[in-house]
């Protein structure tokens, strides 16, 4: 069945350092979807990738989808304390009509002041 | 208006009780998720409606969870006989349209815990 891993498990930076997650499926996905949980909250969305090769950059985070569309990864620049949570990737299996969301394991981010 | 909410936040239930957790989805939102959190996981996806039409339901564990959406708006996630291993955050979210394709704006979750 679909499987996404993710990886890191857990990420400790110092404040300033940059942070990235990478997320692999095992299978082609139509798209992704990355979003952020905050200790106690829910998920909540960030960004979605559909094309090939795709990047796009909200501030200083920079999200890239693989060319194989297999792959994707979420790097923030110059951390901030506000980035503290888990951040998760979630992928539609392809051909699209799926109906569900298969979410990564997530990688759960800590930034020491 | 308002997001995603959920009823209730927290139920304790004895191992062999029924439950119902209620979602409430952004008004207008036509698809409708279910999922399961175990604490320290991902999201795990329980089943998806499309209006009142429940078209997936791949991912409820066993035939003791059964989900309702009578008429296309609230959403209603029962689990009978409940066992410890149902410990866990059920989380509703809704999109605007079809699945998988729109952002999924996520509810507070309701924390049930079995004893």
């Amino acid at each position: 069945g679909q499987q996404v891993m993710q990886i890191p498990q857990y990420q400790h930076v110092q404040e300033g350092e940059d942070f990235t997650t990478y997320c692999n499926s095992s299978t082609t996905l139509s798209n992704i979807q990355w979003y952020k949980q905050r200790p106690g909250g829910h998920p909540v969305f960030l960004i979605q990738l559909v094309k090939s090769g795709e990047v796009k950059k909200q501030k200083r985070l920079t999200f890239q989808f693989g060319e194989a569309k297999k792959n994707s990864s979420l790097h923030i620049t110059a951390t901030q304390t506000t980035d503290v949570g888990t951040y998760f990737c979630a992928g539609r299996s392809h051909p699209s009509g799926a109906n569900n969301l298969f979410f990564g394991t997530g990688t759960r981010l800590t930034v020491i002041p | 208006g308002a997001g995603v909410s959920q009823s209730p936040r927290y139920k304790v239930a004895k191992r062999g009780q029924d439950v119902a957790l209620r979602c409430d989805p952004i008004s207008g939102h036509v698809s409708l998720f279910w999922y399961q959190q175990a604490l320290g996981q991902g999201p795990e996806f329980l089943t998806y409606f499309q209006n009142e039409a429940q078209l997936d339901k791949s991912g409820l564990p066993s035939d003791r969870f059964f989900a309702e959406r009578p008429e296309g708006s609230v959403s209603t996630l029962k689990i009978q006989r409940t066992q410890q291993e149902d410990s866990a955050v059920y989380l509703c979210a809704s999109s605007l349209a079809v699945a998988g394709v729109y952002e999924q704006y996520f509810g507070p979750g309701t924390r049930l815990t079995v004893t």
